[in-house]
């Protein structure tokens, strides 16, 4: 069974840091893209950031690129999210997501999300 | 960034009903563009790919059209399990950005 746990959220202040963390399992995980996706409370999904399968291609949402990094241990079947600076635009439940196989056009399994509060 | 626009933001209709949600992109995207559902306090679910490719074990009463800046997420007949946010997604090029999503109530 394919399983994304996400972990590491919690509350923060403003400038802050948290590490995110997304615990795989279930599937080949070195085959497949990882992405990052935020909810905002009451809000829309927002994509923020997508790793591939060996860590050749990254991308990030421009509302978190310079202070976003993310990473991935294939080793380990695990994605990390380093966030800096935060703000409190950041607060959203965060979605670890997997990309269906050889780049299929699809979110195929999410996790259960973990919730990041950025308050003073 | 491609932006996505779906309507209606909000609709109300009752168990049975012929639901269809649009999704319309700011340029073409060919048929890179999944739906999702997510109930309230769950992650989202994958219903559509590839604009009308049904994923596996969604029912079938869900069916998705379209191809290049407009397409629709359809549902024959409104079940009491249907009632959720849908999302439209786009896989043209990143960021992949999602529409803002149409809530379905009970009427």
């Amino acid at each position: 069974e394919v399983q994304l746990v996400e972990s590491g959220g919690g509350l923060v202040k403003p400038g802050g840091s948290l590490r995110l963390s997304c615990a795989a399992s279930g599937f080949t995980f070195s085959s497949h893209s990882i992405n990052w996706v935020r909810q905002a409370p009451g809000k829309g999904l927002e994509w923020v950031s997508s790793i591939s399968s060996s860590s050749s291609y990254i991308y990030y949402a421009d509302s978190v690129k310079g202070r976003f990094t993310i990473s991935r241990d294939n080793a380990k079947n695990s994605v990390s999210l380093q966030m800096n600076s935060l703000r409190a635009e950041d607060t959203a439940v965060y979605y670890c997501a997997r990309r269906g196989r050889d780049g299929s056009k699809k979110f195929d399994y999410w996790g259960q999300g973990t919730l990041v509060t950025v308050s003073s | 960034a491609i932006q996505l626009t779906q309507s209606p933001s909000s609709l109300s209709a009752s168990v049975g009903d012929r639901v269809t949600i649009t999704c319309r992109a700011s340029q073409g995207i060919s048929s890179a563009l999944a739906w999702y559902q997510q109930r309230p306090g769950k992650a989202p679910r994958l219903l559509i790919y590839d604009a009308s490719s049904l994923e596996g074990g969604v029912p079938s009463r869900l069916s998705g059209s379209g191809s290049g800046t407009d397409f629709t997420l359809t549902i024959s007949s409104l079940q009491p399990e249907d009632f959720a946010t849908y999302y439209c997604q786009q896989f043209n090029s990143y960021p992949f950005t999602f529409g803002g999503g149409t809530k379905v109530e009970i009427k």
